[in-house]
């Protein structure tokens, strides 16, 4: 069974850059089927997409957030992360990785981390 | 980006009623459209894609239907874990994903 499983810090600093991990198990990232995609949910809120990465290190990101969104891949530890920069309050939300690819949906999710933006 | 909208944004309903949910892409999304459940504090799970394909160990009570720019998911009759909130999301315009806003579907 496919699992995803996010790390990081839970508080982040107006301005500071918010990094997180998501490691993934039952599956490699090397594999070459799939995108691994970051999603975000602020509280009561809606889903948005954050951004994807293919193995080969190819990206595609939400136009909205693209000027401060980097996500990399390491296949050695079989995890991605996620590097958003000049973080603000409305960036305040549970993280989700997600995995993406079959007829273009999103099969399996992490449990989510919230991550606050606050001084 | 396209847009996704959802209605109701939320809905009332008893156990064995028939439930419907309509997504409406700002565009024409093919077959491109996925439904998610999520359940308070978990995360998202996915029920139909390809717009009218049920996802593995999904119950037979979901389907989804539609093409184009409307599309519904249904609820054959309700039951007590079915009370969630609703996500419908394209994947047409891959390079910009977006999901609906949400329906809560709530205990009458």
């Amino acid at each position: 069974q496919v699992q995803l499983q996010e790390s990081g810090p839970g508080l982040v600093k107006p301005s500071q850059t918010l990094s997180l991990t998501c490691t993934v198990s039952g599956a490699s990232i090397s594999s070459g089927t799939y995108y691994w995609s970051w999603i975000r949910q602020p509280a009561g809120k809606g889903l948005e997409w954050i951004g994807r990465i293919y193995t080969s290190g190819s990206t595609n990101y939400n136009p909205s957030l693209k000027s401060r969104v980097t996500i990399s891949v390491d296949t050695s530890k079989n995890q991605f992360s996620l590097n958003l920069s000049s973080v603000t309050a409305a960036d305040t939300a549970v993280y989700y990785c997600a995995r993406y690819g079959g007829y273009r949906f999103f099969d399996f999710w992490g449990q989510g981390t919230l991550v606050t933006v606050s001084s | 980006d396209i847009q996704m909208t959802q209605s109701p944004s939320s809905l009332s309903a008893s156990i064995g009623d028939r439930v419907t949910i309509t997504c409406r892409a700002s565009q024409s999304i093919s077959s491109y459209l996925s439904w998610y459940q999520q359940r308070p504090g978990k995360a998202p799970k996915l029920l139909i894609y390809a717009a009218s394909s049920l996802q593995s160990g999904v119950p037979s009570r979901f389907s989804g239907s539609g093409s184009g720019t409307d599309f519904t998911l249904t609820i054959s009759s309700l039951q007590p874990e079915d009370f969630a909130t609703y996500y419908c999301q394209q994947s047409y315009s891959t390079l910009a994903l977006t999901f609906g806003g949400g329906t809560k579907v709530e205990i009458k």
